[in-house]
């Protein structure tokens, strides 16, 4: 069973860079055209809200709203998922959540399974 | 990023059914068949649903079935039961590689 935990600090503080990690138990990052792995966050005013993917170990794609803040990456080692968000501001207080994405028969997929997510608060 | 559309809330007593709907443009929703259905229970992390518009996982009971018409996409839970009530967001691939949820519905079983 895949399972998949984010951790990272609670609380930043306005305009530093947010730094999550996402480890996986029952399975492996090695990359494949299969699976794919992806950060969304969610608050209670949006709901869901994708923040980007990547596939193949290093190609990556995001949210319009957010790709000049945001990078996705693997490790070196392809054993940690990170996400970095630079310029935090009150409006990026939400829900942090890994995923991994599932490559469909058919070409885009989906998002399954998902971890617990990490409340990550912005406040001086 | 637009956010796909849907109902803030619905309810339904047990037994019957209800319908959630998803409304997105011809970028997204209407342009696609890579539409994905989540349900989250408080404090709990988004668990798939449905996939591919109408896809169920294995494990999700057949009373939870997806539709598409158009631009907008539907969820439709019959034979309603009280562990039904949860939040549902739906998610679409869209133009330019990105993927859009919706703003999430929230469902009481009466």
């Amino acid at each position: 069973q895949v399972l998949l935990q984010e951790s990272g600090p609670r609380l930043v503080q306005p305009s530093e860079t947010l730094s999550l990690t996402c480890s996986l138990s029952g399975g492996s990052f090695t990359p494949t055209t299969t699976y794919f792995w992806a950060w969304i966050r969610q608050t209670p005013d949006k709901g869901l809200e994708w923040i980007g993917n990547i596939y193949y170990g290093e190609i990556t794609t995001s949210n319009p709203s957010l790709r000049r803040r945001v990078t996705v990456s693997l490790g070196a080692s392809k054993s940690v998922l990170s996400l970095r968000l630079t310029s935090m501001m009150a409006a990026d207080t939400a829900v942090y959540f890994c995923a991994r994405g599932v490559v469909g028969s058919r070409g885009p997929g989906w998002f399954d399974p998902w971890g617990q997510g990490t409340l990550v608060t912005v406040s001086s | 990023q637009s956010i796909l559309t849907q109902p803030r809330s619905v309810s339904g007593s047990p037994g019957q059914s209800v319908t959630i709907s998803c409304t997105g443009t011809s970028s997204d929703v209407g342009a696609y068949n890579y539409i994905s259905w989540y349900q989250q229970h408080p404090g709990n992390a988004p668990k798939l649903l449905i996939y591919d518009v109408s896809q169920r996982p294995s494990g999700v009971p057949d009373r939870f079935s997806g539709a598409k018409s158009g631009n907008t996409a539907s969820l439709t839970i019959s034979g309603l039961q009280p562990e039904d009530e949860a939040e549902y967001s739906c998610c679409s691939y869209g133009d330019t590689h990105i993927y859009v949820f919706g703003s999430g519905t929230t469902l009481t079983v009466l």
